[in-house]
């Protein structure tokens, strides 16, 4: 069985901190996927990094950053420079190799960031 | 990256009735999946749907209440069936790329009311 769990329900900052938004995961799979999405007040759910299992590089896209440790099974997002445009539903997610079932979502409950002007 | 568009955004409806919704991905994908998004919550995946063959659901979630159909590479629709007020949830459509990335991409989803 596969989890995600995101501890932080609400996180509140205000413009220009930097955030961590924390995810730990759960999975009995040696390979899989890790994803990032971000769910603004529109709905719509919009595609930040796919982190495959055996690359533990971290990866900094902007102002975006993410901190995989496989050690800890954990694969943090941290927001640099927060901006008020950044205030969203952040979820984590895990996905099994495709070759088995696809990939079949499993998502964490989800962090409300708020960034305050 | 795959565009993947919905129909309809948003509707409001009656207890007992049912509704269908469309997705429509730019490029053939294998995969296809339906996810549900209740007030405030994470998304849950409802099933997966394959081109020829029948959806495969998740615990909790049968044929009967959410009819899944997938005719051909780009298009699949999901059907809420005799809705109650506990349906009301946003439905989202996601596809699977197909290569090697394993990315997945979602709809921008269904706001479904049922009153």
């Amino acid at each position: 069985a596969q989890k995600v769990t995101q501890a932080q329900t609400e996180i509140s900052v205000v413009e220009k901190e930097d955030v961590t938004l924390d995810c730990v995961y759960e999975t009995r799979d040696t390979t899989y996927y890790l994803f990032w999405y971000k769910q603004p007040p529109s709905g719509e759910l919009v595609f930040l990094i796919r982190r495959n299992s055996f690359d533990e590089q971290n990866e900094i896209s902007g102002r975006y950053s993410w901190n995989f440790q496989k050690s800890t099974s954990s694969f943090n997002f941290t927001i640099t420079a927060s901006q008020v445009v950044d205030s969203a539903v952040y979820f984590c997610a895990l996905s099994p190799p495709q070759e088995t079932s696809g990939s079949r979502l499993t998502f964490g409950e989800g962090t409300q960031l708020t960034v305050n002007p | 990256s795959a565009v993947i568009s919905q129909k309809p955004s948003r509707d409001i409806c009656q207890r007992g009735t049912s509704l269908t919704i469309q997705c429509q991905v730019d490029s053939q994908v294998t995969m296809m999946f339906w996810y549900r998004q209740q007030p405030g919550q994470s998304l849950t995946l409802i099933a997966t749907a394959n081109q020829g063959s029948e959806a495969t659901y998740e615990s909790g979630f049968v044929i009967d209440k959410f009819p899944i159909s997938r005719p051909n590479l780009t298009f699949s629709t999901l059907t809420v069936s005799n809705m109650s007020p506990e349906d009301s949830s946003i439905y989202l459509c996601s596809a699977n790329h197909g290569g090697s990335y394993n990315e997945q991409f979602f709809g921008p989803g269904t706001r479904l009311t049922v009153l």
